[in-house]
């Protein structure tokens, strides 16, 4: 298994600022996701973070507006850039490991409000 | 991955068995059903996934029909903190890939 954790776990921030969300996981994994959670709503795949490359994005979400890093195998960031009222989501970093890829791990999430 | 379709809303008695049902009628032939399920403030977790033989864990039940176009997530005895949205996800197995959430149900276990 794999235990993640999320930094911050909440924010409330103002339009127009940029905030950058940290995903730690406690063992080195393969693919490391980023999914956006908007009020009410399921989970949308924003990206795939991949190691020592540029992610890999999904329709309707660009590398300007929500930049990614994985500088190992045990840690993410996501950025939300510019943000706007719109942006106001709950955001979770999800892990999958070699020896059990069937089961995907989520963190806890991060809850982030614009004003 | 093929879509997955499920009611928005069931109830459950405590202590009943709450059967959750999923259609996906799409799904290829080297594709699997996953169960996943959000608590409330919480982020997603695994329950069971299968091909086309009845599975069972500690967790549930998961009974898929012999056509593949269907299945049932069974929580045997369900107690208040089963009480969750629950997703029905077809993907390929053994990969890596993407998961893509629906709509998923909304199970409330009442007294």
């Amino acid at each position: 298994s794999a235990v993640i954790s999320q930094k911050p776990s909440r924010d409330i921030c103002q339009r127009g600022t940029s905030l950058t969300i940290q995903c730690q996981v406690d063992s080195q994994v393969t693919m490391m996701f980023w999914y956006r959670q908007q009020p009410g709503q399921s989970l949308t795949l924003i990206a795939t973070a991949n190691q020592g490359s540029e992610a890999t994005y999904e329709s309707g979400f660009v590398i300007d507006k929500f930049p990614i890093s994985r500088p190992n195998l045990t840690f993410s960031t996501l950025t939300v850039s510019n943000m706007s009222p719109e942006d106001s989501s709950i955001y979770l970093c999800s892990v999958a490991i070699a020896s059990s890829y069937n089961e995907q791990f989520f963190g806890p999430g991060t809850r982030l409000t614009v004003l | 991955d093929a879509k997955t379709t499920q009611p928005p809303s069931m109830d459950c008695a405590e202590g009943r068995a709450a059967n959750l049902p999923c259609n996906h009628s799409t799904i290829s032939g080297n594709e699997y059903v996953y169960w996943y399920r959000q608590i409330h403030s919480q982020g997603p977790q695994y329950i069971i996934h299968g091909l086309k033989n009845n599975e069972t864990n500690e967790m549930a039940s998961l009974i898929i029909t012999e056509d593949r176009k269907s299945s049932t997530l069974i929580l045997p005895h369900a107690t208040l903190r089963d009480t969750a949205v629950y997703y029905c996800i077809v993907r390929v197995a053994g990969t890596a890939s993407k998961l893509t959430f629906g709509t998923g149900t909304r199970l409330q276990v009442t007294l």
